[in-house]
């Protein structure tokens, strides 16, 4: 355990659902990040935070929407998505500043699949 | 067994054997390196780090080595066993910022 969880595991839905995924860390850590990661490419960072304020927006589209109500929780909400947004989405979080490393400390993940 | 920067995304090697994971990066300005391990079904899980003061950190059964003349980081895992196999990325940072750049990763297979 890396003391990141994220909730679904796995996720099917259509391209009318609304869903939302749940990642929590319970490292201390005041950044935290969504990756998205599909087949044979590398991991695609989509949003970064840092003391709950959204830093990076990595040309996200809309249909992805993050919420931050705190350092130690991350939603992604999802709409109207397309089957070609079906990839393993991980949550990720690091300590920032300070001269720390900033190692960033992986979640299991959520399967979603896009009918 | 070695692997190839990018080009040889998959590495096939004895159980007890030497397994080294290259990777080549292009930022001149990233000063810290992670090594990760992506087991199917699960997320990256850190194996190894490095600072760019340094050119090789040794931890258990792995060794990473830092070449910042030709922008390369290797991963070595001493008498590779079935349970190392997974996908290994690499991933970089600038001293400004919080990203990580991830490399596509390579897939490392023990034979038993």
């Amino acid at each position: 355990e890396t003391g990141v969880t994220q909730t679904p595991r796995h996720l099917v839905m259509g391209m009318t659902n609304k869903k939302s995924l749940k990642c929590e860390q319970h490292l201390g850590h005041n950044a935290m990040y969504w990756y998205k990661q599909s087949a044979k490419k590398p991991l695609e960072l989509m949003f970064v935070y840092n003391f709950k304020e959204q830093t990076e927006n990595n040309s996200v589209p809309s249909r992805f929407s993050p919420e931050c109500p705190n350092s130690s929780h991350l939603f992604l909400h999802l709409h109207t998505l397309q089957p070609e947004d079906s990839a393993l989405y991980l949550c990720a979080s690091s300590q920032t500043g300070g001269g720390v490393k900033e190692t960033q400390y992986f979640g299991p993940g959520t399967r979603l699949l896009v009918l | 067994g070695e692997s190839v920067g990018l080009h040889l995304p998959t590495l096939s090697v004895q159980e007890g054997d030497n397994s080294i994971i290259n990777c080549a990066y292009s930022n001149s300005a990233s000063d810290y390196f992670i090594w990760y391990k992506q087991e199917s079904g699960k997320g990256p899980q850190f194996i190894i780090d490095i600072r760019s003061n340094m050119d090789k950190r040794q931890g258990q059964r792995v060794t990473v080595l830092l070449n910042k003349t030709v922008k390369h980081l290797s991963l070595q895992i001493a008498a590779t066993q079935p349970g190392d196999s997974a996908v290994y990325f690499c991933a970089e940072k600038e001293t400004s910022g919080s990203r990580l750049t991830f490399g596509e990763g390579t897939q490392l297979t023990v034979n038993p």
